[in-house]
């Protein structure tokens, strides 16, 4: 089994902050991707990383996939309430056929 | 586009009793997954299947069973409902290495 651990499990910040989630693992993934959850509906693909030292934007927030692929970090810039989740991150095993999550981060934007 | 569909929404079973979780996709999606998902946590792999007729353990396969006779259905079978299941399940397809995994709405399910 990989396992992908998730830190902060629990992150409650004001408006306007950064913040930075962590996706650890001591194996090696083919791609690594995250995603946000909304109560009572199934996660949304934010994005997906394959390449070891890729970095992402979509808007505000920033991913990167560590140069080993071990690893990969998601940063919010200037935090909204809309930004407000479960922010999850999942990784794919070498041979691409089995989709890990990790524990999962709960994000609150305060207004 | 239906997507993924999970049927039924909502189930509550007594001890011992068995069910199954039906899911659906009309993506001609290759790859299926089963997770369950605790109050505030991840989501844990239960069992995926890479096609038709392939089906593998993931990592808390225990108590539960799958099968994949055509693309489109992935059902998951409890045998003797325990209250450790009692949980959300989601079922995901993805049409290949990579991309993106599209999520049902999900079942929760109460064991009591």
């Amino acid at each position: 089994t990989q396992l992908l651990e998730q830190s902060p499990q629990f992150l409650s910040i004001q408006e306007g902050e950064n913040l930075t989630v962590y996706c650890n693992s001591s194996s090696v993934f083919s791609s690594l991707q995250w995603y946000r959850q909304e109560p009572g509906e199934g996660p949304v693909l934010l994005v997906t990383v394959v390449t070891g030292g890729e970095v992402k934007k979509l808007k505000r927030l920033t991913f990167q996939f560590g140069d080993a692929r071990k690893d990969s970090s998601l940063h919010i810039t200037a935090a909204q309430p809309g930004d407000t989740g479960l922010y999850l991150c999942a990784g794919s095993n070498n041979a691409g056929n089995m989709l890990t999550f990790g524990g999962g981060t709960r994000l609150m934007v305060k207004p | 586009n239906a997507g993924v569909t999970q049927t039924p929404k909502f189930r509550i079973l007594k001890i011992g009793q068995s069910m199954t979780l039906q899911c659906t996709q009309d993506m001609n999606h290759n790859y299926m997954y089963w997770y369950r998902q605790d109050p505030g946590m991840g989501l844990k792999l239960i069992y995926y299947s890479v096609g038709a007729g392939i089906t593998d353990k993931g990592e808390v396969p225990n108590g539960y069973n799958v099968s994949r006779s055509t693309t489109e259905d992935f059902p998951l079978r409890l045998e003797l409902a325990a209250p450790s299941q009692t949980s959300v399940y989601f079922c995901a397809s993805q049409e290949g290495q990579n991309t993106e995994a599209f999520f049902g709405q999900g079942t929760r399910l109460t064991v009591v």
